[in-house]
């Protein structure tokens, strides 16, 4: 019963250096989503896919890129980080085919990403 | 101004003590709403849904006046490990078939023996 799933756990990068963050669920969410928390600012949603074959801008998504590869994968893609981008960030999902409005957001445990 | 208003605190309290958290919200097509937990370098958990009507989760009560906007936590008997920050969340409809959940900054809640 793993619910979502993040890789990896920490990443320490250098400016100009490109990586992806992976997630995957195993709920049957229909939607998912790509947030990241830094002090002060609360979570703020970079990527959203609603359903697979389908991905969106959030608040912040300048600078990211996703995939949505198959119902269950969502992934982050850095092509060239920047020390703005150091932060946590968390993929989360929801929604079963018979959600309701009211279906929560469950998390995955957080990628801690450094860019120096 | 913030799509979705809380203090940030920290609430100092004694355990066994009551506390309440506020939380307000600005548009008014906001659907449903939540309170999640989050502890110090972890994700946020579900702590509960928040109902028209009020609802209570043992000693967690959510409280929601949508004329007004606002959304409430109340805490009873506080425990230790209740210690963490508690996070106000509201989600919108995104046509044509999803949901945006957006998040207060937090409130940090320190239980103190």
């Amino acid at each position: 019963n793993a619910g979502v799933t993040q890789t990896p756990k920490f990443q320490v990068l250098k400016t100009g250096q490109s990586m992806t963050l992976q997630c995957a669920q195993d709920m049957n969410h229909n939607s998912m989503y790509w947030y990241r928390q830094d002090p002060g600012m609360g979570l703020r949603l970079i990527y959203y896919s609603a359903s697979e074959g389908t991905t969106d801008k959030g608040e912040v998504p300048n600078g990211y890129n996703v995939s949505r590869l198959n119902k269950r994968e969502f992934s982050l893609r850095l092509e060239s980080a920047a020390p703005s981008q150091t932060s946590v960030y968390f993929c989360a999902s929801r929604g079963t085919p018979q959600a309701s409005n009211n279906s929560p957001l469950h998390f995955g445990n957080g990628t801690r990403l450094t860019v120096t | 101004r913030k799509e979705v208003e809380q203090d940030p605190g920290p609430f100092n309290v004694p355990e066994g003590a009551t506390v309440a958290f506020n939380c307000t919200y600005s548009n008014s097509a906001s659907q449903s709403f939540f309170w999640y937990r989050q502890d110090c370098r972890k994700e946020p958990k579900l702590l509960m849904s928040v109902y028209s009507s009020g609802n209570e989760d043992g000693r967690f009560t959510a409280q929601l006046n949508r004329a007004s906007q606002y959304i409430s936590l109340l805490i009873r008997d506080s425990k230790l490990s209740d210690s963490a920050t508690y996070l106000c969340v509201v989600n919108m409809y995104i046509p044509p078939g999803t949901y945006k959940y957006i998040f207060g900054t937090g409130t940090r809640l320190k239980v103190l023996a």
